[in-house]
């Protein structure tokens, strides 16, 4: 069976410091890659998608990045953190084919002091 | 541009009893895809349903139904025999091309 994995579950980190949250699917090839946040009390806001190796897109204009390295990791990543960059983060994964309903990991917490 | 709206902030329920929660969107699109996601405190996101928008039948999965309305582009869950469990948050999303747009959100409180 497939499985997603996604850390750390909690991070602090100081203002202008660097960021990298990974995740990785298991169990699956080609996979569609997500990168979402949500801010408290709202809905998620897709970020980055991602339909292959080396293939990103950005959603939203922002501080942050994604990376596919590799066929099942995700990262995402940003040089200098921003205050507004606190949020809970959230990887998911779908099949190539359009039927398909995303998988949620069990997401990232980072707070921004 | 697609948007989702869940017109409930909140909503509450007493076990074993029925609940419906809202949710419409706007699309210019013929096929797309409908989902409702629920979000307990431990903030993982589950799937709950999904409803094939050429499918006129309304998707049913144990005690979770939807009414899908298409003309209207409604999209309701109906939750029936509400247990303790089914306490959280509930998002209704909207999918085409393989991105999905969330609505805000519905927090479903369930009572003994």
């Amino acid at each position: 069976s497939q499985t997603i994995h996604q850390w750390p579950a909690t991070l602090v980190q100081p203002v202008g410091s660097p960021l990298s949250l990974e995740c990785t699917v298991e169990g699956t090839s080609n996979p569609n890659l997500y990168w979402y946040r949500q801010a408290a009390g709202r809905g998620l806001q897709l970020l980055f998608y991602s339909i292959g190796i080396g293939q990103i897109s950005s959603e939203v204009p922002q501080n942050l990045s994604a990376s596919r390295p590799q066929d099942r990791q995700f990262i995402l990543s940003s040089k200098k953190l921003l205050l507004s960059d606190s949020g809970f983060y959230l990887c998911a994964w779908s099949k190539r084919t359009t039927d398909q309903p995303q998988h949620f990991g069990d997401g990232t917490r980072l707070s921004i002091l | 541009a697609q948007t989702v709206t869940q017109s409930q902030p909140e909503m509450s329920v007493q076990e074993a009893e029925t609940v419906t929660l809202s949710c419409t969107y706007d699309t210019s699109e013929n096929n797309y895809y409908l989902f409702w996601y629920k979000q307990p405190p431990s903030r993982q996101m589950i799937l709950v349903i999904r409803q094939e928008a050429y499918k006129q039948q309304n998707a049913t999965e144990n005690r979770f139904s939807v009414n899908f309305q298409k003309a209207a582009k409604s999209f309701s869950l109906k939750i029936s025999d509400s247990q303790l469990g089914d306490t959280a948050m509930y998002f209704c999303a909207f999918e085409n091309t393989d991105k999905l747009i969330f609505g805000t959100g519905t927090r479903l409180q369930v009572f003994p």
